[in-house]
């Protein structure tokens, strides 16, 4: 079974352009998450999907970071404008609802996007 | 508020050695759940365990093992007789608060090093 997809694995881009970040989730799961990983602030989650609504944004940076989901299978984060302080590694993540149960299951992780922003 | 507290920052050990990875969690929640998270110099982040925390009893897997005591709020992994592989990142995750249980909040992990 494919897991979590992300494209690309590798970006670099100048200060103040647009940057897209693309990731499909694991067919069959109602959780999408996007995280953030430096070495400074470890791994941060940035927001979060379920059944394709954002849940909580809270951890969104500011105005200049973006997230949608448009339908089950495809999610996108736009950094506009980047800056050189947003280089990082991009995480998506999904997973499925406890059926029956109140509770949570684990997350299944993409394998990142690097982006260096110059 | 949630937090989980890896105090170890990096650990480094000699091949068959044993080495347990500590997590100290905090919540006031009466159910929340804890993972591990292994992420090797690849740099994907792979599941290793959940736990609710209505399940105390230890769990083994093949060299892998995890003591969890409530009493202590510890959830603590141990790698019996460690192999060159296991050189990785782990971090211990803690659930979200009641109402937004898929919120996990990550430790700052340990790094461990297993040398030949």
């Amino acid at each position: 079974d494919a897991g979590v997809i992300q494209s690309p694995r590798h970006e670099v881009t100048e200060m103040g352009q647009e940057v897209t970040l693309r990731c499909k989730p694991i067919s069959g799961h109602d959780y999408l998450f996007w995280y953030r990983q430096t070495m400074m602030r470890g791994l941060e989650l940035l927001i979060y999907f379920n059944n394709n609504v954002p849940i909580d944004d809270s951890g969104m940076p500011e105005d200049r970071f973006s997230a949608k989901m448009p339908n089950a299978s495809f999610s996108t984060l736009k950094i506009q404008p980047s800056e050189p302080r947003d280089s990082a590694v991009y995480f998506c993540a999904s997973s499925l609802r406890l059926e029956g149960l109140a509770g949570v299951n684990e997350q299944f992780f993409g394998p990142g996007t690097r982006l260096t922003v110059l | 508020a949630q937090k989980v507290t890896q105090a170890q920052t990096e650990i480094s050990v000699v091949e068959k050695e044993d080495v347990t990875l500590d997590c100290v969690y905090e919540t006031r929640d009466t159910t929340y759940y804890l993972f591990w998270y292994k992420q090797p110099p690849s740099g994907e982040l792979v599941f290793l365990i959940r736990r609710n925390s209505f399940d105390e009893q230890n769990e083994i897997s093949g060299r892998y093992s995890w003591n969890f005591q409530k009493s202590t709020s510890s959830f603590n992994f141990t790698i019996t007789a460690s192999q060159v592989v296991d050189s990785a990142v782990y971090f211990c995750a803690l659930s979200g608060d009641w109402y937004n249980f898929n919120k996990f909040y990550f430790g700052s992990g340990t790094k461990l090093n297993v040398k030949p």
